[in-house]
């Protein structure tokens, strides 16, 4: 079974300012994890992944995130916040996908609030 | 990556009605799966749909409530029965491929 905890249901930072948004995960079998952003009245927008291969991922708009193993984190990371980051992220783990098969688990989201 | 189409995009229902929401991939996938995003909160999986075999329900969701059909390997239907304000959420479908999901749209649902 596989699951995902992130720390901080609200985050806030200035314009410019680096975001980070954390993300825990539980996998009995090696993970596959991503993020996802969902802008207000839209649907999920996937920013990254990881699949095993690269520890560092580097997703769309300037995020990136690094798995790592001994602290069985993949936090999400961006230098400097733009007004348009504002947004409800997800951090979601699947197990290995075999044939493309195998269910997405979602953590709770952190909302960020961008403020100038 | 897949593009996925879902229809409608929102609906207001009354309640004891039944709503049914479709999703149509452009490639041909093996699972399909459907969730549920309640106001303010994440996404919780109701069914994983395979073609030509039953949907597998999570815990908490039966198939009496949230019937699914999935009838060839791009289309795939879920229907909110007996809906009750309770119901109101976003509804979405996602497909897996390769190492990635995708996801529709999604359908805004507000029963009354």
């Amino acid at each position: 079974a596989q699951s995902v905890t992130q720390l901080g249901s609200h985050v806030s930072v200035s314009e410019g300012a680096l975001v980070l948004l954390r993300c825990n995960y539980s996998s009995s079998v090696p993970p596959y994890l991503f993020w996802y952003v969902q802008y207000p009245n839209q649907g999920l927008q996937l920013l990254l992944k990881y699949t095993s291969a690269a520890t560092l991922v580097k997703g769309i708009n300037g995020f990136e995130a690094e798995f790592k193993k001994s602290e069985t984190s993949f936090h999400l990371t961006k230098p400097s916040a733009h007004m348009s980051d504002a947004a409800e992220y997800f951090c979601a783990v699947s197990g290995v996908l075999t044939g493309g098969g195998n269910k997405l688990t979602f953590g709770t989201g952190t909302q960020l609030k961008v403020e100038l | 990556s897949a593009v996925i189409s879902q229809k409608p995009s929102r609906d207001i229902c009354q309640r004891g009605t039944s709503l049914t929401i479709q999703c149509q991939v452009d490639s041909q996938v093996t699972m399909m799966f459907w969730y549920r995003q309640q106001p303010g909160q994440s996404l919780t999986l109701i069914a994983t749909a395979n073609q030509g075999s039953e949907a597998t329900y999570e815990s908490g969701f039966v198939i009496d409530k949230f019937p699914i059909s999935r009838p060839n390997l791009t289309f795939s239907t879920l229907t909110v029965s007996n809906m009750s304000p309770e119901d109101s959420s976003i509804y979405l479908c996602s497909v897996a491929q390769g190492r990635g999901y995708t996801f529709g749209s999604g359908t805004r649902l507000t029963v009354v």
